[in-house]
């Protein structure tokens, strides 16, 4: 069964950095991409940045393009998120989800983690 | 990366079908057989109801089911019951699979 697990969220003030982990079980984890994905209070979804299953290429979306920096350790099953120069509109939910096997869609997500920028 | 246009809420009764659009450009919905859709309740992760325009995960009820023409996707619930009430979200690619964007969200409401 497919298991991933978000943590490292909490507060940070504005311009300061955190790195989130995404924890994966129950599947093999070193063949498929993984993506971010965050959602606002209130708010919808916002596709954050994505990492081929290999690590040999990465996505992101235009608003955190220079300032976050997603990588994976495949011998740890872990997805991570380095976020840097916060802003309060990355105030969000951040949720790891797998990249689908064989088609195009976001088919497993985690629970997320809350990431609050407030001074 | 302009968000995809939902409208923000519809309803329908039990047993009823409602439909759910999602309009993009030739550079997302248009481009790509890429769209998915995903069901979120209040406080929970999304979850994955159809993928690549119209296919259904192992799992996912035949009431739900999806459809393209040019830049509109579409997403049909059949047969609506009280568990259907949730935002429903739509996504595409923007590139071929690399990058992605998502709609804005639609709140069902089932009267």
């Amino acid at each position: 069964q497919v298991h991933l697990v978000e943590s490292g969220g909490g507060v940070v003030q504005p311009g300061g950095s955190l790195r989130l982990s995404c924890g994966a079980s129950g599947f093999t984890f070193n063949t498929y991409g993984m993506h971010w994905v965050r959602q606002a209070p209130g708010k919808g979804l916002e596709w954050v940045a994505l990492i081929r299953y290999d690590g040999s290429n990465e996505y992101y979306a235009d608003s955190v393009k220079g300032r976050f920096t997603i990588s994976r350790d495949n011998s740890k099953n872990t997805l991570y998120l380095q976020m840097n120069s916060l802003r309060g509109e990355d105030t969000a939910v951040y949720y790891c989800a797998r990249r689908g096997g064989g088609y195009h869609a976001f088919d497993y997500w985690g629970q997320g983690t809350l990431v609050t920028v407030s001074s | 990366q302009s968000a995809l246009t939902q409208p923000a809420s519809v309803s329908g009764s039990p047993g009823q079908s409602i439909t759910i659009s999602c309009t993009g450009t030739s550079s997302d919905v248009g481009g790509y057989n890429y769209v998915s859709w995903y069901q979120q309740y209040s406080g929970k992760a999304p979850k994955l109801m159809i993928h690549d325009v119209s296919n259904r995960p192992s799992g996912v009820s035949n009431r739900f089911s999806g459809s393209k023409s040019g830049n509109t996707a579409s997403l049909t619930i059949s047969g609506l019951q009280a568990e259907d009430e949730a935002d429903y979200y739509c996504s595409s690619s923007i590139s071929s699979g690399t990058n992605w964007v998502f709609g804005g969200g639609t709140k069902l409401t089932v009267l």
